[in-house]
């Protein structure tokens, strides 16, 4: 049964630590996104690789967000600085792109409070 | 203004009513449309997709895309409690190097027992 996963499952921290959030895709899937999901703003595309590739991250505060795909295996997404209004749902999805629609398949996410 | 538009709700139904949920967009470069469903605590998880405008039906499932008016949506009939969940839509204009979707924020349903 394959599925993304995504560590932590949860994680609080204190304003100004570094957050660290690791992604497994699904095994074959060549795209990758990286979502942030609060009650206000919905679900927030904050980056997205193809075949490892960042495509996209126009979405992330740059000063202090960063997105990386070490290898096909491992996606992260680090917060440095943290601070309060980080405190969200982070959302990791993967899906197979071959030219026209696709189902992304996501992750159970990482609850992140930032105290 | 955002680039899709969905009422949050919640919406509240007694079990078998018909459910109605909607979204309206802005890109008419669009056509691909999705709705995605995510039960409390969970990851949203791909319920069904139409491409450009029309009508598709999976069981108890419609979905309805007008792309004259910019609008889909999906309807539920004989309404289950585990139907309880929150609906998203999702778009894609699909061109050549776009893959991503632009999410609606999500309508909160919930079917009373």
């Amino acid at each position: 049964d394959a599925r993304v996963t995504q560590t932590p499952r949860h994680k609080v921290t204190e304003m100004g630590q570094e957050v660290t959030m690791r992604c497994q895709p699904i095994l074959g899937h060549n795209t990758v996104f990286w979502y942030r999901q609060t009650m206000m703003q919905g679900l927030e595309l904050l980056a997205y690789f193809r075949n490892r590739a960042p495509l996209d991250d126009s979405g992330m505060p740059k000063d202090r967000f960063s997105a990386e795909m070490p290898d096909a295996t491992l996606a992260t997404l680090k917060i440095q600085p943290s601070e309060p209004r980080d405190s969200a749902v982070y959302f990791c999805a993967s899906g197979l792109v071959a030219g026209g629609p696709y189902e992304q398949f996501f992750g159970p996410g990482t609850r992140l409070t930032v105290l | 203004q955002k680039e899709v538009e969905q009422d949050p709700g919640p919406l509240s139904v007694p079990e078998g009513a018909i459910v109605s949920l909607n979204c309206t967009y802005s890109n008419s470069a669009f056509q691909y449309f999705m709705w995605y469903r995510q039960y409390s605590r969970k990851g949203p998880e791909l319920l069904m997709y139409t491409y450009s405008s029309g009508n598709k039906e999976d069981g108890r499932f419609t979905a309805q895309v007008d792309k004259s008016s910019k609008y889909i949506s999906l309807f539920i009939r004989d309404s289950q409690p585990s139907d309880s969940a929150t609906y998203l839509c999702a778009m894609s204009a699909g061109t050549s190097g776009t893959y991503k979707y632009i999410f609606g924020t999500g309508t909160r349903l919930k079917v009373l027992a």
